[in-house]
């Protein structure tokens, strides 16, 4: 299994209350992506590192932001928390970029 | 821009029955496929992949999908299940050529339930 952990695994937190989510790697590959994962919705991209410090938007980035200051670790940030951020989130690691391999996932519970 | 559709939502089967998970995708470049398996409450695991070359790949756990790039399909087949394939089926794609080859579009996946 790729060397992919996700922190934290499970977190309950109220509206309007800032989130940080964290991936953290060990394979030292250079992409990096965070989904998130609803019902109905398959797997939707949220944001992703194409190195140190370059990251770009997915297709559902608003209300989100991140940041990778070092090659191993992604965070993902909801600045505001709102119920609709309710979701299972995922990150994921590429060496080339088109071949992913995931982390366990995070289950936030906004209330 | 790439689009993958998952033609079935959910597919029952009965143990040691072969199934067959459909997935379609569009795209105005040649392409890189994958399906990956997602378990009950676990992150995703790539099943299997086709970048080129035979466009028959085989992938973990028995499972198999021909690459038909005439009807832009790419289906996964198994000849007999069994009760731990239960889960769900995402197929995926990415763009083999220009700056879009990092993105990964997946379907909205199939669930798979086998029963006795």
């Amino acid at each position: 299994d790729a060397g992919i952990t996700q922190s934290p695994r499970h977190k309950v937190t109220e509206t309007g209350t800032p989130v940080t989510l964290r991936c953290h790697q060990t394979e030292n590959h250079r992409y990096m992506y965070w989904y998130r994962q609803d019902p109905g919705h398959g797997l939707r991209l949220i944001h992703y590192s194409y190195g140190v410090k370059d990251t770009d938007k997915g297709e559902v980035s608003d209300g989100y932001s991140v940041s990778r200051s070092k090659t191993e670790d992604f965070l993902l940030t909801l600045e505001s928390a709102t119920s609709s951020q309710t979701s299972v989130y995922f990150c994921a690691i590429s060496a080339r970029g088109y071949e992913q391999y995931f982390g366990p996932g995070t289950r936030l519970t906004v209330t | 821009a790439q689009s993958v559709t998952q033609l079935d939502s959910q597919v029952p089967v009965f143990e040691e029955a072969p199934v067959e998970l459909r997935c379609n995708y569009s795209s105005s470049v040649s392409v890189y496929l994958f399906w990956y398996v997602q378990y009950p409450n676990q992150g995703l695991q790539l099943l299997l992949k086709y970048l080129s070359g035979s466009t028959l790949v085989k992938g973990i756990n028995g499972f198999e999908a021909e690459f038909n790039k005439s009807q832009t399909s790419f289906h996964l087949r198994k000849p007999s299940v069994h009760i731990s394939d239960t889960a769900e089926y995402f197929c995926a794609v990415s763009a083999n050529s220009g700056g879009s080859n990092y993105k990964l579009t997946f379907g909205k996946g199939t669930l798979l339930t086998v029963n006795p």
